[in-house]
């Protein structure tokens, strides 16, 4: 079945500068890889995803890579604001369609 | 706007009382899903709703129970709560296989 890894746990980066959250995933079927940001007391909301037909995808500050090759998939956030901090979690789907999440990482911004 | 709602948004409940959890959406998907989030956790799929087929996660305990009346609304029933099921309830729903999308959560506590 999938196995989904996430890295790293927690992430301090200065505000203004960037962060990358790096995931892994083991079924090479899998085709859709979405990310979602989960702040406190809420419910995770996703905020960017790719399918296995393109490489890299972009929305404003927010972009996502892909490297079927490897089996990996990372989220890249530019020009960080404090509204960036959150818990961000990667996902892939298992055999059956439902999603596994990776761990999640606790990216702080710090002022 | 289009969205998964869930009632309440906090709920206190004694050991061994039962206690529902609710969640209606306005999305329309045929999909609905019911996670377990513990702290610093990756949400956990319960089961879910594939329109009126239900669908039970192997390691979801008996203890969990839920009920899908109509496409709008489902509940989560949860029998004889223990202290170990505390926790934020989230629910979703897609349209088939597509991108999930979350409520807000209900964060339980047990007493």
């Amino acid at each position: 079945g999938e196995n989904v890894e996430q890295h790293p746990s927690t992430l301090s980066v200065q505000e203004g500068d960037s962060a990358v959250i790096k995931c892994t995933y083991s079924d090479s079927a899998s085709n859709y890889f979405p990310w979602y940001k989960q702040e406190l007391g809420k419910g995770p909301q996703l905020i960017i995803d790719i399918r296995s037909n393109v490489g890299e995808k972009k929305d404003q500050r927010i972009a996502v890579t892909l490297n079927k090759t490897a089996k990996h998939f990372s989220l890249h956030i530019t020009e960080t604001q404090p509204e960036d901090s959150a818990v961000y979690f990667c996902a892939a789907p298992r055999e059956d369609d439902k999603i596994i999440f990776g761990k999640g990482t606790r990216l702080h911004i710090l002022p | 706007d289009a969205m998964v709602i869930q009632n309440p948004r906090y709920q206190v409940t004694q050991f061994g009382k039962p206690v529902t959890l609710s969640c209606s959406q306005t999305l329309n998907h045929n999909v609905m899903y019911w996670y377990q989030q513990k702290s610093s956790q990756a949400p956990k799929l319960l089961f879910h709703y594939y329109d009126k087929d239900f669908n039970n996660e192997a390691d979801t305990p008996d203890n969990f129970q839920s009920r899908r009346p109509n496409t709008s609304f489902c509940f989560l029933d949860i029998r004889s709560p223990g202290l170990g099921d505390a926790a934020m309830y989230l629910c979703a729903t897609s349209a088939g296989r597509e991108t999930q999308y979350f409520g807000p959560g209900t964060r339980l506590l047990v007493l």
